[in-house]
């Protein structure tokens, strides 16, 4: 089946740090994977996706590398600011038939940022 | 582009009634699904609508129902609310080709 792991939270860092999040993930098939932020109150914000083996997606000083071989989309960040302190959700999308429509999402991880 | 839209952004009803939730997708997007986010369970696929068919749905009693018009305009009702069903329902659009989704808002429900 399809399925997202993602490290759990909380995680808190000061600010200027370096961030990962881990994600892994099984699939049927060969998915895209994405990376969504959710801020207090609000609803999902795509950062960034990739859709093929060794494609990185970046946004906002976000990277994450598509692994095939680990099944792997590491979330990354060098220099992290207190702006960035939300919720973030790993999830895939696999290929067609009954998986249509649908996004297959991680528990999230809460980061707080300290100045 | 506007984004997505959902209204009302916030509910409050009580066990027993019924509710609706209206979601306006971004201009030209035909999809529409719709997701479930509560702290225990996590984010929870409910269903997804391409042009006014329902083409996929996820695990949740018939209770939970949805449409979608020809503007693509998409609404999700649940009867017979339960204390269970307080959570913030968030609905995403995308185009017919791609697999990216867009986020609305979200509608945060409390049933008492």
């Amino acid at each position: 089946g399809n399925s997202v792991t993602q490290m759990e939270g909380p995680v808190t860092l000061s600010e200027e740090a370096f961030l990962t999040i881990n994600c892994t993930y099984t699939a049927t098939g060969y998915p895209s994977l994405f990376w969504y932020v959710q801020y207090p109150g609000e609803g999902l914000q795509l950062l960034l996706k990739a859709t093929k083996a060794d494609d990185k997606g970046s946004n906002k000083g976000f990277e994450a590398t598509y692994r095939k071989e680990t099944t792997s989309f590491h979330l990354e960040k060098g220099s992290v600011q207190v702006s960035d302190s939300a919720v973030y959700f790993c999830a895939l999308s696999a290929r067609g038939g009954s998986t249509l429509g649908r996004l297959y999402f991680g528990r999230g991880t809460q980061l707080t940022v300290w100045p | 582009k506007a984004g997505v839209t959902q209204t009302p952004r916030y509910l409050i009803k009580t066990r027993g009634q019924q509710v609706t939730l209206s979601c306006s997708p971004i201009s030209g997007h035909r999809s529409v699904s719709w997701y479930q986010q509560t702290p225990g369970q996590g984010l929870q696929f409910l269903f997804e609508y391409f042009s006014e068919t329902q083409r996929n749905k996820g695990n949740f009693p018939g209770r939970f129902s949805g449409r979608q018009f020809s503007n693509s305009r998409s609404e999700m009702n649940v009867s017979t609310l339960e204390l269970g069903d307080s959570a913030l329902y968030l609905c995403a659009s995308r185009d017919g080709g791609g697999d990216t989704q867009y986020f609305g808002p979200g509608t945060r429900l409390t049933v008492l």
